[in-house]
């Protein structure tokens, strides 16, 4: 079946570093969106990709959906202590069906 | 923004015991939610979709019978562990998609609730 894989599975990061998030999917996806899950919280929709090559930014964020829209990165800007949490992409088929999660990826910032 | 609540945000309780969750839609009508259930350090694994007026549809390995759901009104929807085991700990959280779609959809995510089995 569909499988969305994330890495790194952690990441530990000095404040003011970059950081970046990998997703890959074994078949290509028509849509992929990225959650933020604070410390003790719940996922947070951060936002959605649609279309091949597609690049969104939120301020420090940048999302970018692959060509092929087999694959997906969320990069952070200079992080700052507010962006600790797991982020987790999260695709959709397309042939339909349930949206997969990846894994996740733990950011850790030290100040 | 659309909100979603969900209640109780923390149970412990003795093995053989039920638990009911609740998932309310604040400020929209949901016609589905989904229920997932999330472990330590883990991913989101989706269980169920939650149909207002009929039955839910159970993910691959969910029991039914386990999990029951229900989903009462257009902004209410019920998860109870029926006679609940350690192994039946997680932290369990519900979503809905703020247009009545589909779950792929957007998804607005309940606080979660976790459940602790004793």
């Amino acid at each position: 079946g569909q499988q969305v894989m994330q890495i790194p599975q952690y990441q530990h990061v000095q404040e003011g570093e970059d950081f970046t998030t990998y997703c890959n999917s074994s078949t290509t996806l028509s849509n992929i969106q990225w959650y933020k899950q604070r410390p003790g919280g719940h996922p947070v929709f951060l936002i959605q990709l649609v279309k091949s090559g597609e690049v969104k930014k939120q301020k420090r964020l940048t999302f970018q959906f692959g060509e092929a829209k087999k694959n997906s990165s969320l990069h952070i800007t200079a992080t700052q202590t507010t962006d600790v949490g797991t982020y987790f992409c999260a695709g959709l088929g397309n042939q339909g069906g349930k949206l997969i999660f990846g894994q996740g990826t733990e950011l850790s910032v030290k100040p | 923004g659309a909100v979603v609540s969900q209640h109780p945000s923390r149970v412990i309780c003795k093995s053989g015991t039920s638990v009911k969750i609740e998932c309310r839609s604040l400020d929209f009508q949901a016609t589905t939610m989904f229920w997932y259930r999330q472990f330590p350090k883990k991913s989101l694994m989706l269980m169920a979709t939650s149909n207002e007026g009929s039955k839910a549809t159970y993910e691959q390995g969910v029991e039914k019978d386990k999990f029951l759901i229900n989903h009462a009104s257009l902004t209410l929807s019920t998860l109870t562990v029926t006679s609940a085991h350690p192994e039946d700990s997680s932290f369990y959280i519900c979503s809905a998609p703020p247009g009545g779609g589909a779950v792929t959809d957007t998804q607005y995510f309940g606080p979660g609730t976790r459940l602790t089995v004793l």
